[in-house]
Formats: structure tokens, sequence, C-alpha cells
């Protein structure tokens, strides 16, 4: 139980262009989904914060306006990353909260490279 | 500011013996704590929750929490050289209705055959 997915797992884009990530929790309904940035040999950085049906809460310094996230379900939350650069190539993660536990499960990642 | 310190390793233990990964936290409210595994590459895994003081076993993973003193460890037994990763502690924020967890920088783990 508690499996987490994400799509794509790695994706390779053109500076300038948007992304789009899907992060869906297949076996439980996720009342919360976080959005991570790591990148290599660093740890984990949370973006930000989503509800189902709420505006996401992002953590300072992350620009809303580049990373939109949208949790439109109990299991579907997006990240798109907006006019990416090559700076924002990274390893982005998605993790899923059951309602009533504050375990957080994650997806496998997606690997982003803007060339 | 909310810290969760861990030592970053590498900690090189010889297979079969026991590995032992501490961390420490600041916010003396935190209510649940979290050990996580990354191999490289990979995305974190949850090994172990533990939620009151003492100790609790699952398989050849044993995590131990003391609050008062806001130490958490996580003893590996029987080390195999698939348990090569890091491993983060992670804990929650204590404030109400938060359900962000703080984590450590992890603590690489290297198991020698």
């Amino acid at each position: 139980g508690a499996v987490v997915s994400q799509h794509p797992s790695w994706v390779i884009c053109k500076s300038g262009t948007s992304v789009k990530i899907e992060c869906r929790s297949l076996d439980f309904q996720a009342t919360t989904m976080f959005w991570y940035r790591q990148f290599p040999k660093q740890s984990l950085m949370l973006m930000a914060t989503s509800n189902e049906g709420s505006k996401a809460t992002y953590e300072q310094g992350v620009e809303k306006d580049k990373f939109l996230i949208n949790h439109a379900s109990l299991t579907l939350s997006t990240l798109t990353v907006t006019s990416a650069h090559p700076e924002d190539s990274s390893f982005y993660i998605c993790s899923a909260r059951v309602a009533g536990k504050y375990e957080q499960y994650f997806g496998p990642g997606t690997r982003l490279t803007v060339t | 500011q909310k810290e969760v310190e861990q030592n970053s390793g590498p900690l090189s233990v010889p297979e079969g013996a026991i590995a032992s990964l501490n961390c420490t936290y600041s916010d003396r409210g935190s209510q649940s704590f979290f050990w996580y595994r990354q191999y490289s590459g990979k995305s974190p895994e949850l090994i172990m929750s533990i939620y009151s003081n003492g100790d609790k076993e699952d398989g050849r993973f044993t995590a131990q929490l003391n609050k008062a003193s806001q130490y958490v460890s996580l003893l590996i037994r029987d080390s195999q050289p698939s348990d090569s990763a890091t491993y983060l502690c992670a804990v929650t924020d204590s404030g109400a209705g938060s359900y962000q967890l703080t984590f450590g920088k992890g603590t690489k783990l290297s198991v020698i055959p």
C-alpha cells in the first residue's frame, strides 16, 4: 500500500518551454501532497505544499508563478515548470500524505534537464 | 529555525555488523519521527516511523527515540551491502495543522562486503 507514481520519470526540454509533472497516489487518497527538489549531492528542498482543492503554499524563495501547482483531486497533483531554464534542471520529487497520518510516501521522482 | 542534524558520514561498517545512525532535532514540540532510505539517484523510501519514547523494532531495523534529549537513532542489525545508501532523518513540525517534515541532510552508509 501507499504507492505514489510520477510521470514522466525523466524529461529533456528546451530553454523557454514549459514542462508538466504528474504525481498520483495509486492506492490511497492524499489529503496533502508535497513537492521537493533535489540537486546532486544535496538534501531535499521542500518547494510547496498542496491540499486538494486549495492553492498551494510555497516555501520562501520559490517562485509561485514559475512553479505552478494544481491539486485537482485527492489522487492527483501536478507541477508545471514554466519558461524553464537550465538552472531549473534538477530531480523533482513529490510525496503524499494520508489523512490523519504524518508519514509521507514519495514518488519515484522526475529528472528534468533543460537544454 | 527548526533543524535536524545528522552526521554526514560516510559511515562504513563491515557486512554483518550493526550500523548505528544518529539524529538530533531542535523543535522540542515535534511529535513524529521518521527514517527514510535513499539510494543514489532514487527517491526516499520510508523505512521506520516512531512516535513515543523507547524502541521500535521492524525486522533488522530498530528506531530509538528520546524526546527529553531530542535524539532519535536507527540501528541496522546484520548490515548487508544492499543497505548501502543515504539515510534521512525527518521530523514533523509542531505547528498546529502542519504536516511538513524537516529533513536532515542524511548520513551516507557504506556496508563493506
